[in-house]
């Protein structure tokens, strides 16, 4: 069974900051993606990482993927209070098809 | 208008009575996917289909079920509704090529009395 483990679950920090939010998962997959949640709102695609090594950069938030360590991370620079929101990622099975499995999100707040 | 919508957006039940989420998208996407959401649990996989004739069960699919009437219509329903289906639920497109996610609905909150 796949199981996708988010830390921190929750992240209280200063505008101007630098933090990592990290993705561990238990079985091999080769894409990961990151997404945006607002409070009351819907799920915002971020990054869709789809091979070992990707790197992708919006912005102040930057997603990258290692898939033998079975990690990744959202990096975020210069924190501003507009990011504040919950951030979830979620790994596919297997296969392409796109069958996620989600982590418990960590809820990002960042303090004026 | 939104590429993919969900109706109702709230809806207050009992315990019993049957329920039908409906979704529909403009994306032109053949996959659509249903997720609950609780608190402290993230997202959780119901139903899934590739397209109007496959349709494949996710993780939690008991006590639930869907149909597919059309390439952008998705429909999931629950025959006889439970106080712990209470839940925010999502639908949710995607392009098989998957390069750009899957794009989620506005949600529909649920509460079974």
């Amino acid at each position: 069974e796949l199981k996708v483990e988010q830390n921190p679950l929750f992240l209280s920090m200063q505008e101007g900051k630098n933090y990592t939010i990290y993705c561990n998962y238990s079985t091999t997959s080769d894409r990961l993606y990151w997404y945006r949640q607002d409070p009351g709102k819907s799920l915002e695609s971020l990054f869709v990482l789809l091979s070992n090594g990707a790197v992708k950069q919006e912005g102040r938030l930057m997603a990258s993927l290692d898939t033998k360590a079975r990690l990744s991370t959202l990096h975020i620079t210069a924190a501003v209070h507009d990011l504040s929101a919950t951030y979830f990622c979620a790994v596919d099975r297997g296969g392409g098809n796109e069958k996620l499995t989600f982590g418990t999100g960590t809820r990002l707040t960042i303090i004026p | 208008d939104a590429d993919v919508t969900q109706t109702p957006r709230n809806r207050i039940t009992k315990t019993g009575k049957r329920i039908m989420l409906e979704c529909s998208q403009t994306k032109g996407h053949d996959r659509m996917y249903w997720y609950r959401q609780d608190p402290g649990l993230g997202l959780r996989l119901i139903y899934y289909s590739f397209d109007v004739k496959d349709i494949n069960k996710g993780e939690i699919s008991d006590g639930y079920s869907v149909s597919r009437q059309a390439q952008a219509k998705f429909s999931l329903s629950l025959e006889s509704a439970i106080p712990n289906q209470t839940a925010l639920y999502f639908c949710a497109t995607s392009d098989p090529r998957g390069l750009g996610g899957q794009f989620f609905g506005p949600g529909t909150r649920l509460t079974v009395l």
